[in-house]
């Protein structure tokens, strides 16, 4: 289930089950989107991004979904594995230039064995 | 082809010291990004750099911060007098110039945990 406090909001899954992280992005302007995982004590790595002219992405086990409307983003996890564990965030470009990102709060998945 | 490269990983300075965190981007990378993260939070977007130039510093302190990329060398990010409240972890990424398409996909360094006692 899903529980939000003071600390990160954390999704926990069995091993094997589908996993979706959900996030809302703020600048209903930003154009380009990012799903980074995050382990601890590591820097954010890329997992998937998706431009404003699409609303579905795909890539190994993980799919991008968009929906520019309520401003909402999700990640899907298929056959979550162990190695999965990690804090997630989202990421909207803010800039007209560059990569300046602005990132979400983070949701932090637990793959039960 | 080396990743972004810290360091150093971990760096410990008393309130009043001075902090240089060096950042070395990807190989024909040319755009510098810093961001500080809190424990339990999201990244905040600092800076952006590219060689020799400042982009867009509008997410960076007015006072005690700095940052530079220059000719030669890696990007630095200096903090004046460290207070604790600077204490976080603070990441670099880099990527190559824009292309045509527009954004392209940025890579994170390992980051350095600045610890301020």
């Amino acid at each position: 289930g899903e529980s939000v406090g003071l600390h990160l909001p954390t999704l926990s899954v069995q091993e094997g089950d589908n996993s979706i992280i959900n996030c809302a992005y703020s600048n209903s302007a930003s154009d380009y989107f990012i799903w980074y995982k995050q382990e601890s004590g590591k820097g954010p790595q890329f997992i998937i991004d998706i431009r404003s002219n699409m609303d579905k992405r795909q890539g190994q086990r993980v799919t991008v979904l968009l929906n520019k409307t309520v401003k909402h983003l999700s990640l899907q996890i298929a056959a979550t594995q162990p190695g999965d564990s990690a804090v997630y965030f989202c990421a909207e470009n803010i800039g007209n230039a560059g990569n300046m990102l602005t990132f979400g709060g983070g949701t932090r998945l637990m793959v039960k064995p | 082809n080396a990743g972004v490269m810290q360091n150093p990983r971990h760096l410990v300075r008393r309130r009043g010291q001075e902090a240089r965190l060096r950042c070395s981007p990807m190989k024909g990378h040319s755009h510098v990004y810093w961001y500080r993260q809190l424990p339990e939070e999201g990244l905040k977007f600092m800076v952006y750099l590219q060689k020799e130039n400042i982009i867009d510093e509008s997410g960076m302190p007015k006072e005690r911060f700095s940052a530079e990329f220059p000719k030669e060398g890696p990007s630095i990010l200096r903090i004046q007098q460290v207070v604790r409240g600077d204490s976080a972890a603070y990441f670099c990424a880099s990527s190559p110039r824009q292309g045509a398409a527009g954004n392209t996909e940025a890579f994170f360094g390992q980051g350095t945990r600045l610890t301020v006692v």
